[in-house]
C-alpha cells in the first residue's frame, strides 16, 4: 500500500511563471490536507478538501493560490505568478476519515524555489 | 487563540538521556493532540497521540504527558538514541469540528550526542 506521493519532489520557477504541485492520497484515503513549511518554521495549515470539495480553505493566500480534488486523479496546488516569498515546502496529507483520532499521513513535500 | 507553542526551539542530549518537549495551546476545543517526527528532506510521520480524556500515554521510549487544566502537554523521550535526532511537532485539532486539520507548534530540532 503506498503511501502518500506528491510529485515532484523539486520544482524551479522563475518569478511570474505558474507552479502545480500534485498529490496522490493514500489508497481509500478520501480526505485531503496542503500545509506550508518556510524555512526554520513549522507546518502551517492551506487548504483542506474532499473529493470534488474544498472544506476549509482558512490558510490559502487570498491571491494566486487555488487547490482542487477531482473525482478522479490526484489533488492539485496550483500557485500563479509565483514570487520569491512563495520558495517553501509544500506538504500534503490524507487521512481516511475526519472523525476522532484521525490519523494524517504525509507526503514526502515539493520543495519548491523561485528564483 | 489558533495557536500552539512548542519549547525548546532546539535540544542536545547525550545518548541515554532524556529528551523533554514541551507545547501549550489556548483553544479548549481542541480534541487531539499529535507528534510527529521529521527527518531532514522527509515529511513529518505521527509518532505518538493523545486524547484529552487520559493524562498520560506510553509507546516504547516515547510519553505523552497532558495537563488538562494548565493547556500544557509534553513529549518524553527516554534512553535518547542519536537515530532520534530529528525535527519534532506538536500539534492540534478540533477533530469534530474540522476535520483533521492540524495546528503545528514551531518544532524543536533534537540532536543526540553518542
Amino acid at each position: 500500500n503506498a503511501g502518500v506521493m506528491q510529485n515532484p519532489r523539486h520544482l524551479v520557477r522563475r518569478r511570474g511563471q505558474e507552479a502545480r504541485l500534485r498529490c496522490s492520497p493514500m489508497k481509500g484515503h478520501s480526505h485531503v490536507y496542503w500545509y506550508r513549511q518556510l524555512p526554520e518554521e513549522g507546518l502551517k495549515f492551506m487548504v483542506y478538501l474532499q473529493k470534488e470539495n474544498i472544506i476549509d480553505e482558512s490558510g490559502m493566500p487570498k491571491e494566486r493560490f487555488s487547490a482542487e480534488f477531482p473525482k478522479e486523479g490526484p489533488s492539485i496546488l496550483r500557485i500563479q505568478q509565483v514570487v520569491r516569498g512563495d520558495s517553501a515546502a509544500y506538504f500534503c496529507a490524507s487521512s481516511r476519515y475526519s472523525g476522532a483520532g484521525t490519523e494524517a499521513f504525509f507526503g514526502q513535500g515539493t520543495r519548491l524555489t523561485v528564483v | 487563540q489558533q495557536q500552539v507553542k512548542q519549547s525548546p526551539q532546539s535540544l542536545i542530549v547525550q545518548k541515554g538521556g532524556i529528551s523533554i518537549i514541551n507545547c501549550a495551546y489556548e483553544n479548549t476545543a481542541f480534541d487531539y493532540f499529535p507528534w510527529y517526527q521529521q527527518f531532514p528532506g522527509k515529511g513529518p510521520a505521527l509518532l505518538i497521540a493523545i486524547r484529552p480524556d487520559v493524562s498520560e500515554k506510553k509507546e516504547g521510549r516515547f510519553t505523552i504527558s497532558f495537563n488538562k487544566s494548565a493547556k500544557q502537554f509534553s513529549l518524553h523521550i527516554m534512553d535518547s538514541q542519536p537515530g532520534d535526532s530529528a525535527t519534532y511537532f506538536c500539534a492540534a485539532s478540533n477533530v469534530g469540528n474540522q476535520g483533521g486539520k492540524l495546528i503545528f507548534g514551531q518544532g524543536t530540532e533534537l540532536s543526540v550526542k553518542p
